[in-house]
């Protein structure tokens, strides 16, 4: 069964380091998707991206944050200068079609802890 | 804005016994309604959705959910439960479908022998 897969499931990085998190979405899925979640508190929506740019982004998603999908298979998230506030799990969704139809694949997750 | 209200951080319950995941929401306009399950070490997995079509709705696994407009509730439920649904179960509210979902806190699921 297609699933969505993110790489790495654990990162661990220094307040003011660059991170990336990976996300490889279900082949045929053109719609993309980062949520996080800080420990104990509700998952939030990020940000949305569909035909190589971003649809729609929360207030969360100011200019430390960044995505792309540098090649036709991978979609990532950058975190420029991370901050301890950082640290969550994040998790990539993608979808096949927009809206109210397409349902929302989510990957495993990667936790990010910033030190 | 929309949000959910997911009662209860963990719930436990009996194998066999009636499983009940409550989640109150507030929207202005006709909500999407959704329930996620997490298992460990796993994504998020679509259980059932609610998409102003019939309000009891049936989902995979053996939950169910019904919509009451009136109670702005959509409480999940389970006749009986399994050693198998120990999960974190999620309550997600959209104005657009699958776009752009707020989430509860989510409600850990504990099922003992």
């Amino acid at each position: 069964e297609p699933e969505v897969t993110q790489t790495p499931s654990h990162q661990v990085t220094q307040m003011g380091q660059e991170v990336i998190l990976r996300c490889v979405p279900i082949s045929n899925h053109l719609y993309f998707y980062w949520y996080r979640q800080i420990l104990g508190q509700k998952v939030e929506f990020l940000v949305s991206f569909y035909n190589n740019e971003i649809s729609e982004k929360s207030e969360i998603f100011d200019d430390q944050f960044s995505v792309e999908r540098p090649d036709g298979s991978n979609f990532t998230l950058k975190i420029r200068s991370t901050k301890l506030e950082d640290s969550a799990m994040y998790f990539c969704a993608s979808s096949d079609r927009e809206g109210g139809t397409g349902e929302l694949f989510f990957g495993e997750g990667s936790r990010l802890t910033v030190l | 804005a929309q949000s959910v209200t997911q009662l209860g951080s963990h719930v436990s319950v009996s194998e066999g016994a009636l499983v009940l995941l409550r989640c109150n929401y507030s929207s202005s306009v006709p909500p999407y309604l959704f329930w996620y399950v997490q298992y460990p070490n796993q994504g998020l997995q679509l259980l059932l959705k609610y998409t102003s079509a019939a309000t009891l709705v049936k989902g995979i696994n053996g939950f169910e959910a019904e919509f009451k407009k009136s109670e702005t509730s959509f409480h999940l439920t389970k006749p009986s439960a399994h050693m198998s649904d120990a999960a974190e179960y999620f309550c997600a509210v959209s104005d657009r479908g699958f776009q752009k979902l707020v989430f509860g806190t989510g409600t850990r699921l504990l099922v003992s022998p």
